[in-house]
């Protein structure tokens, strides 16, 4: 079955580093297909965070960063701060199903 | 810089049909892929579907396959999703989103309208 496997929820203090991984198959990340973030506020649209496994749009901190590996993808955060609070959610092309895939998504709870 | 409005929220029964609009506005429209994404309460985003306006020819999710209509008037660089069927939905924000910038070709949403929300209530 064709999806992206997120963690339902990570945490961290303000401060540390953390990371979501996102894990795929060969129809989707494994099949070469680019993966990108967004972060989603409450109550807001949700924002391009890193797209094409490793980019950061403008305005995007380096404290964001991404890899991609094999069937699987990571979105680190480091020096996290309370305002970093949100839902993370990994996209990718998926060849099985003709379009677009994202991951459950993971909610960052800053301690 | 591409901005995408979307149309207001709705209050629909059960077993009917919903049209949200999307707005474009300063930047080019009929190049770049409108797809929209929906979240139901307490639930992940949901890719639903796409559409470039220039070839006028929509990619849908399986799960909307029967039900799910977007369309794009070029001339109003005005994007829409059509869902019928709302006996099967529940409560949920709809988002457009465009694969400006960054993005382009790239199968990426770096620019969002604000959502509407869609209430399916008897």
């Amino acid at each position: 079955q064709s999806m992206l496997t997120q963690p339902p929820s990570v945490s961290g203090a303000p401060g540390q580093r953390v990371t979501i991984s996102c894990t795929g198959s060969s129809s989707n990340i494994g099949a070469d297909y680019d993966v990108h973030w967004y972060q989603h506020l409450p109550g807001t649209a949700p924002k391009l965070l890193i797209y094409a496994n490793t980019n950061r749009p403008s305005g995007v901190p380096d404290r964001f960063s991404a890899s991609k590996s094999g069937t699987s993808a990571s979105l680190a955060i480091t020096g996290l701060q309370a305002e970093d609070e949100a839902d993370y959610y990994c996209q990718s092309y998926d060849t099985s199903l003709s379009g677009s895939l994202f991951g459950g998504g993971t909610k960052l709870t800053v301690l | 810089q591409v901005q995408l409005v979307q149309s207001g929220a709705e209050v629909k029964k059960p077993g009917s049909s919903v049209k949200v609009s999307c707005k474009a506005s300063g930047g080019t429209f009929n190049t770049h892929s409108i797809s929209w994404v929906r979240q139901a309460p307490g639930q992940g985003l949901e890719w639903m579907g796409a559409i470039i306006p220039i070839f006028d020819t929509p990619n849908y999710a399986q799960e909307f396959r029967d039900r799910l209509t977007l369309t794009a008037d070029k001339f109003t660089t005005t994007a829409y999703m059509e869902l019928g069927g709302l006996r099967f939905e529940v409560t949920a924000v709809y988002y457009c989103s465009s694969e400006v910038g960054d993005c382009h070709g790239g199968n990426c949403y770096s620019v969002w309208g604000q959502g509407t929300l869609v209430t399916v209530s008897a």
